[in-house]
């Protein structure tokens, strides 16, 4: 599975929209790009995951570039409640195997009040 | 309500001590696994299963046994816990077929004395 690198931490303002960027520069065309959050010491949620094409769900948008070697998490209207660590993973799916799954460090967003 | 459950929450346990960590999902997933998670080290994962009888290690996997007699339940079992055993344990299950690790479990925070 390709490398993934994220900032530490990041501050975001209530309300605002929270921008949480990955690099994966050296993905394969035939891996997706995956994230997951992981509030303070619960089990990690997934939040969504796209290929090439701009994802939204419920939870979130998730922007990948076109040469598809970063990404950005987008949380349009931050809460308290989304602080938390943001793990972008990278993976191939769909192989008809299982597929482990690799978190790093993570990226730990603050919503500030 | 879907869900994958963890027992017990807390443990505390003397070094040499067997014990059994359970993991239950009702969901039919094919595919589980455990992850323990270390100040500064992320989530590794120790052993997972793609089916009953079906299991294979991870990258942490030396001191731990699993196994998978039923579809539903995945226990971990430490023969001879030891104090560097001590971590927050994660369960977790997908469907299968690259799907990712959608349900986690709320976590076992085991401390080995």
């Amino acid at each position: 599975d390709a490398k993934t690198t994220q900032p530490t931490s990041m501050d975001c303002a209530e309300g605002r929209a929270a921008n949480l960027p990955c690099n994966h520069s050296t993905i394969s065309g035939n891996e997706y790009v995956y994230w997951y959050r992981q509030i303070h010491s619960q089990g990690p949620q997934y939040i969504i995951h796209g290929l090439k094409n701009n994802e939204t769900n419920e939870m979130a948008s998730l922007i990948i570039t076109e040469d598809r070697k970063s990404s950005t998490l987008i949380l349009p209207h931050a809460t308290l409640r989304d602080t938390a660590v943001y793990y972008c993973i990278v993976r191939v799916a769909n192989s008809g195997g299982y597929q482990k799954v690799t978190f790093g460090t993570g990226t730990k967003l603050q919503v500030i009040p | 309500e879907a869900q994958v459950t963890q027992n017990p929450r807390y443990l505390i346990t003397v070094t040499g001590k067997k014990l059994t960590v359970t993991c239950s999902q009702n969901m039919n997933h094919e595919y589980m696994s455990w992850y323990r998670q270390d100040p500064g080290l992320g989530l590794r994962q120790i052993y997972y299963s793609m089916n009953v009888e079906v299991t294979d290690k991870g990258d942490v996997p030396e001191g731990y046994k699993v196994s998978r007699k039923e579809k539903r339940n995945f226990p971990l079992i430490l023969e001879s816990p030891s104090p560097n055993q001590t971590s927050l344990y994660f369960c977790a299950s997908s469907t299968g077929q690259g799907s990712p690790e959608a349900f986690f479990g709320q976590g076992t925070r085991l401390t080995v004395v």
